[in-house]
Formats: C-alpha cells, structure tokens, sequence
C-alpha cells in the first residue's frame, strides 16, 4: 500500500461545477496534510493546508480531513477551466518529511 | 521578494556523464528539500537540509547522488555518472523550519535528460 494514494483520473467536471478530490494516507501518526495546484510543466504551488478535523475553508477551496478514515478532500466550487491542473496531496509525518501521492489530474470543461 | 531560484532550466547530457544542480533558497529559510519528480508521478523525496547539515539523505538513490549546503543557503546537488534513469524534474523546495505546518516553497525546478 502507497502511503499516501490519489486517483489519478483525469477528473473531468463541467464548468461551475463542484470539483471533489480525494486522498488517503496510510500513516495514522500524520499530522498535517497539504493540498498542491501543479500546471503542465511547472512546479508545485501550494493551495491551502489542514491539519485539524473538520473544514477549512479559503475562498472556492475547501479541505476536509477525517483522520479516523485517513483521507483528506480538496472540494473547488465554481470550477473554472484555469483550474485544470493535477492537484497534489502531500502528507507531513510529524516530522520534516512530507510524503505526495501522485496526483489527481483535474479538467473543467467550458 | 524572490522566491526560490533553480538553475539550469534545462540540462541535456550524455549518459555517464557528471551534472551539477543548483538551488537558491528563499533568504532566511533554514530549511531546504530535494525532489525529483518522474512523468505522471509526485514529488519524490532526496534529502533534507537543516542548514548546512544534511539532516536526512534517505531519499537518495544511490552513491552516485550527492548534495551540499555549505554556507547554509545555496545547495548543489551532484550527480555522477549519469545514467538515462536519472532523466527527471529536479525540485527543489525551502521552508522557515522543519515544524509540521511550515509551508514548503517550490523553485521552478531543472529539467534534466540524459541521452
């Protein structure tokens, strides 16, 4: 098992569309779990970081972590076609580390 | 302000040959990440500075990968006799600390193909 999994899709969704994206983790001790925007070619940008139970919300992003099912979500409301990129979910174990799954790719059709 | 500054862009060499790979951290993080990061794959972790020390250098794949910070700022990753395995995206990536919820910055990252 991957320590840190994601669909790679392409996830595909209708613009203004509610985009969902999922990742688990296998590590029961992480403690925080970050969410990374990646354009073809270019480095990662950070989206928005969790680390609590619950919601957390930044403008049309919202992160949500259930650490008792290890997964972490990343929803964008209002999907646009400038959104279409791989989103990666990175995971830090406690320490320096941090650990990313593959990515999802994300398309938001016009 | 900057942020994190990687050079080359691009590098093509030829398989055995030796690469130099630089990074420029954002001024005042103490922190900084190697990752190569393979088509269709995340970032893949190399090692890890805490200043000029390489507090963790697990991720490396083998003898031929070699990476420095000496003045705690600027690193070098070195490879040695490249092999076409090694053709990758090289991040680099700094951060203030190494605490849980420090966020990483990305440079743009070097391209790197061995032919």
């Amino acid at each position: 098992q991957k320590e840190v999994e994601q669909n790679s899709g392409p996830l595909s969704v209708p613009e203004g569309a509610i985009a969902s994206l999922n990742c688990t983790y296998s590590d029961r001790g992480s403690q925080s779990f970050f969410w990374y925007r990646q354009y073809s070619g270019k480095s990662p940008e950070l989206i928005m970081f969790i680390y609590s139970n619950g919601d957390k919300e930044d403008g049309r992003f919202t992160a949500q972590l259930n650490k008792a099912s290890q997964y972490v979500s990343l929803l964008i409301r209002d999907s646009q076609p400038s959104d279409s990129a791989t989103y990666l979910c990175a995971v830090n174990t406690g320490t320096y580390k941090y650990i990313f799954g593959t990515g999802t790719r994300l398309k938001v059709l016009a | 302000g900057a942020g994190v500054s990687q050079t080359p862009s691009n590098k093509v060499t030829e398989k055995g040959k030796y690469v130099e790979l630089r990074c420029d951290p954002i001024s005042g993080h103490t922190a900084l990440y190697w990752y190569r990061q393979s088509l269709g794959q995340g970032p893949e972790f190399l090692i890890y500075f805490q200043g000029t020390g390489a507090a963790d250098d697990s991720g490396l794949p083998n003898d031929r990968f070699f990476a420095v910070r000496p003045e705690g700022s600027v690193s070098t990753l070195k490879i040695q006799r490249t092999e076409r395995g090694d053709s990758a995206v090289y991040l680099c990536a700094s951060s203030w600390g190494q605490g849980t919820h420090n966020e990483q910055f990305f440079g743009p990252g070097t391209r790197l193909t061995v032919l």
